[in-house]
């Protein structure tokens, strides 16, 4: 399978900006997602954006694609406590008819009031 | 629109005893997946379908079967429990995603099973 790297837990304040960092080995990769999940919930779709792209932002969100690097990050400004959830990377192989995603292990974001 | 469900919630079995997992979406959507996701892992695919009376192997299938006679269920079935069947159970559905294009899942709640 893929592989998605991500760092399993960050720390932030409330009001401060979290950045969640991942990284992917398939360089094909026509899109790559952010999920959150809640407590005993379900993974819910917060972003994702297109390979083609380098940045996409979405009122707090905001992602950035480093192709070269393979890299890709999650910055939420203004954190807050309803934030802190679970944020999974995930990718999609080129030639996924499936639409086939791969998922990082998911960084735990924790807000501190 | 409940989007998907998943019953039960929460489930312990024995070594050897059998269960199947229910999942229904109300969002007429062609494709469904089952995924396990182990503690402090990411997601792994079990099996997944494109449409009713197609399934097909992902990357963890041993020990599992599932079934997709309607387009709005696809149940999983464990026949013999085993302890590394313990897992968080994910079902998920999307519309076909056109070529190339982006898919968004939507997952159900989660079944927590634990094998003893």
């Amino acid at each position: 399978g893929e592989d998605v790297e991500q760092s399993l837990f960050l720390s932030v304040r409330e009001g401060d900006s979290s950045v969640i960092n991942c990284t992917y080995t398939d360089s094909s990769s026509t899109y790559l997602y952010w999920y959150k999940q809640e407590p005993g919930a379900g993974l819910q779709l917060l972003t994702y954006i297109f390979s083609n792209m380098d940045m996409k932002q979405d009122q707090r969100l905001t992602v950035l694609l480093n192709k070269k690097d393979k890299h890709l990050s999650l910055r939420i400004a203004d954190t807050q406590t309803g934030d802190s959830a679970i944020y999974f990377c995930a990718e999609t192989p080129r030639g996924s008819t499936l639409g086939r995603l791969y998922f990082g292990r998911g960084t735990q974001l924790t807000v501190w009031p | 629109n409940a989007g998907v469900t998943q019953t039960p919630k929460f489930r312990i079995l024995k070594i050897g005893q059998s269960m199947t997992l229910q999942c229904t979406q109300d969002m007429n959507h062609n494709y469904m997946y089952w995924y396990r996701q182990d503690p402090g892992m990411g997601l792994k695919l079990i099996y997944y379908s494109v449409g009713a009376g197609i399934t097909d192997k992902g990357e963890v299938p041993n020990g599992y079967n599932v079934s997709r006679s309607t387009t709005e269920d696809f149940p999983l079935r464990l026949e013999l429990a085993a302890p590394s069947q313990t897992s968080v159970y994910f079902c998920a559905s999307s519309q076909s995603p056109p070529p190339g294009g982006v898919d968004t899942q939507y997952f159900g709640p989660g079944t927590r099973l634990t094998v003893l």
